[in-house]
């Protein structure tokens, strides 16, 4: 079965210095991975997404996952915080379904905190 | 339209009523999804269309929760005699289909029952 564990509920940077939000994921495939992030009263935005290319994925706002298969893991970096960073970040399995249908698998949050 | 849209934004019900959320995805996007969102909690799938078809409705919590997408576009959500513990964010998202196609979200809509 498909699962994604974030594994900090909170992490707290200083506005300037890197970021690192973890995340490890079981499946039986090939996964396909996403990092969403979701700031408060706003819709849930996608950051970037691993498809099988390249292992280093670059997303929007300056963030970049690695996927590592031996580690099951997909963590997400950024190395100078912003202030407007301060979010929800969710890690997301893909899980093929029936009918070729596709269901996201999600972790349970990380809330990146900027401190000024 | 630009984006996924969702309404009403807030809603306030009592135990026992009846309640209906609306979803316009984007133009031409072949696939919809609900989710559930707990408070603290990442999203919970609910059901997939693909246009007008309800491809798996696996999701839902119990008979009281119906969804439909009737022509294919706008999709609605309705939950009967509400409980407390439907209480929750509920995100739409569309997509132009496929299995790494990216999901477009709405802001929610977030239910509250008293």
């Amino acid at each position: 079965a498909q699962s994604v564990t974030q594994l900090d509920s909170h992490v707290s940077v200083s506005e300037g210095t890197p970021v690192l939000l973890r995340c490890n994921y079981s499946s039986s495939y090939s996964p396909s991975l996403f990092w969403y992030v979701q700031h408060p009263n706003k819709g849930l935005q996608l950051l970037l997404k691993y498809t099988s290319a390249a292992t280093l994925v670059k997303g929007i706002n300056g963030f970049e996952a690695e996927f590592k298969k031996s580690e099951t893991s997909f963590h997400l970096t950024k190395p100078s915080a912003h202030m407007s960073d301060a979010a929800e970040y969710f890690c997301v399995v893909s899980v093929t379904r029936i009918h070729s249908n596709y269901q996201l698998i999600w972790g349970a949050g990380t809330k990146l905190i900027i401190k000024p | 339209g630009a984006g996924v849209s969702q309404s009403p934004r807030y809603k306030v019900a009592k135990r026992g009523q009846d309640v209906a959320l609306r979803c316009d995805p984007i133009s031409g996007h072949v696939s919809l999804f609900w989710y559930q969102q707990a408070l603290g909690q990442g999203p919970e799938f609910l059901t997939y269309f693909q246009n007008e078809a309800q491809l798996d409705k696996s999701g839902l919590p119990s008979d009281r929760f119906f969804a439909e997408r009737p022509e294919g576009s706008v999709s609605t959500l309705k939950i009967q005699r509400t409980q407390q513990e439907d209480s929750a964010v509920y995100l739409c998202a569309s997509s132009a289909g496929g299995r790494v196609n990216e999901q477009f979200f709405g802001p929610g809509t977030r239910l509250t029952v008293l």
